[in-house]
């Protein structure tokens, strides 16, 4: 499986903006780039995928690097609600969801 | 239903006694996971299926965890001879086939062996 390397925590402010960054040097050219997050106490749920380009959808963006060997998760304006463990995978093909230990994300008030 | 579904959502057992967790995917979803997360930990992979494709079991712990889908449907995991150290919260999410596709988690079975 391609690895993926994220920071363990970080915090932001409510109401700004946030960039939880993720590393996957060795990821192949069909990796599709998927980021899921898990509120306390709750399964995980979708946040955005990506193959190359930039993606947006209601709850966050993704900014995919040139070379693909990292990329961006960024929530325009963290809630209280965003404070969770997110979590940057990589999926080729049919291989199952495998979830590495993600990053806690606290929002200060 | 609308979501993934799982039953029971809470279940204490005794040690040594059985146990079957019940998943319910999303209608016409092909791929089903089962995961299990101790307190405080990540999200364990256990088993996958995919269509008609033969499972992925490679994270199933020892041969007391076993799993079915039945249909290609409902699943059930069964845990034999439950140990303390299998307490934790079992979560099953479905999805469409491919890498393109996104997973949707039950609320969860959280397992207690006493």
């Amino acid at each position: 499986d391609a690895k993926t390397t994220q920071p363990n925590s970080m915090e932001s402010n409510e109401e700004e903006p946030v960039h939880l960054p993720c590393n996957h040097s060795t990821i192949s050219g069909t990796d599709y780039i998927h980021w899921y997050r898990q509120l306390p106490s709750q399964g995980p749920e979708y946040v955005i995928h990506g193959l190359t380009s930039n993606v947006n959808n209601r709850m966050a963006s993704l900014a995919i690097a040139e070379d693909r060997k990292s990329s961006t998760l960024i929530l325009h304006r963290a809630t209280l609600r965003d404070a969770a463990v997110y979590y940057c995978i990589l999926r080729f093909s049919n291989e199952k969801l495998t979830f590495g230990t993600g990053t806690r994300l606290t929002i200060i008030p | 239903g609308a979501g993934v579904s799982q039953s029971p959502s809470n279940k204490v057992t005794e040690k040594g006694k059985d146990v079957e967790l019940r998943c319910d995917p999303i209608s016409g979803h092909t791929a089903l996971y089962w995961y299990r997360q101790s307190l405080g930990q990540g999200l364990e992979f256990l088993i996958y299926f995919q269509g008609n494709s033969a499972p992925d079991k490679s994270g199933l712990p020892s041969d007391r965890f076993s799993a079915e889908r039945t249909g290609g449907s409902v699943s059930t995991l069964t845990i034999q001879r439950t140990q303390q150290e299998d307490s934790a919260v079992y979560l099953c999410a479905s999805s469409f086939g491919g890498m393109n596709t996104e997973a949707f988690f039950g609320q969860g079975t959280r397992l207690t062996v006493v």
